[in-house]
């Protein structure tokens, strides 16, 4: 399989806890995502890298988040203290941007699904 | 700051009939990639068709098409002999080109339900 890896698929996870997902991008691309998404709404941009530099944060990302992407492949999201209103699905998606028409295209993953309780 | 706007938030078509879902955005970008994106229940996005903003063609994939009209910022899907797998949420999303980190701004989708 060599489309974008998420895990854990699914998580739930006591208000206050910290928790942590994984996302591998496809192997040549070098740019990685993380979108938000809730139910009934469309995907919220959070965190952009390019290689292993952060590049840029929403202002939906909260100090109680943190994302990392050491030596630039795959890349981890971190929530401390959970709440209730982090209950979501978290998007990871990559890019390798070629200068030219065709190729340049976001991939997204299945995505993790968080439960707060 | 780029909106994309998905005035339909829910559609329903028979089987093999056609059927147009509508988006429209606002930028005063010149240079921008439009994108359709499928969201089926199993949940993982997928392409189903992209627009280069400088292309005047409007994008074909089998039996997905657009309508762009870029002077009036609109972007719609159509979809032809519709499928039940074709059931699922459809997003809408803008990339600015310029600035070169590429992030998508989504629509908040249409629910499409095609019934047999």
């Amino acid at each position: 399989d060599t489309g974008v890896s998420q895990n854990p698929r699914h998580k739930i996870t006591k208000r206050g806890q910290n928790v942590t997902f994984r996302c591998d991008p496809i192997s040549e691309h070098n740019r990685l995502y993380w979108y938000r998404q809730t139910l009934g709404q469309g995907p919220e941009f959070l965190t952009y890298f390019q290689n292993e530099a952060q590049l840029e944060k929403s202002r939906l990302l909260s100090d109680r988040f943190s994302a990392e992407r050491p030596k630039g492949s795959f890349s981890t999201l971190e929530i401390q203290r959970t709440e209730q209103g982090d209950s979501a699905m978290y998007l990871c998606a990559s890019l390798t941007w070629t200068g030219t028409g065709s190729g340049n295209t976001i991939y997204f993953g299945e995505g993790s699904w968080l439960t707060v309780v | 700051a780029q909106t994309v706007t998905q005035s339909q938030p829910e559609m329903s078509v028979q089987e093999a009939e056609t059927v147009t879902l509508s988006c429209t955005y606002d930028t005063s970008e010149s240079n921008y990639y439009l994108f359709w994106y499928k969201q089926p229940p199993s949940r993982q996005m997928i392409l189903v068709i992209r627009q280069e903003a400088y292309k005047q063609q409007n994008a074909t994939e089998n039996r997905f098409s657009v309508n762009f009209q870029k002077a009036a910022k609109s972007f719609s899907l159509k979809i032809s002999d519709s499928q039940l797998g074709d059931t699922a949420m459809y997003f809408c999303a803008f990339m600015k080109l310029r600035g070169s980190n590429y992030k998508l701004t989504f629509g908040k989708g249409t629910l499409l339900t095609v019934n047999p």
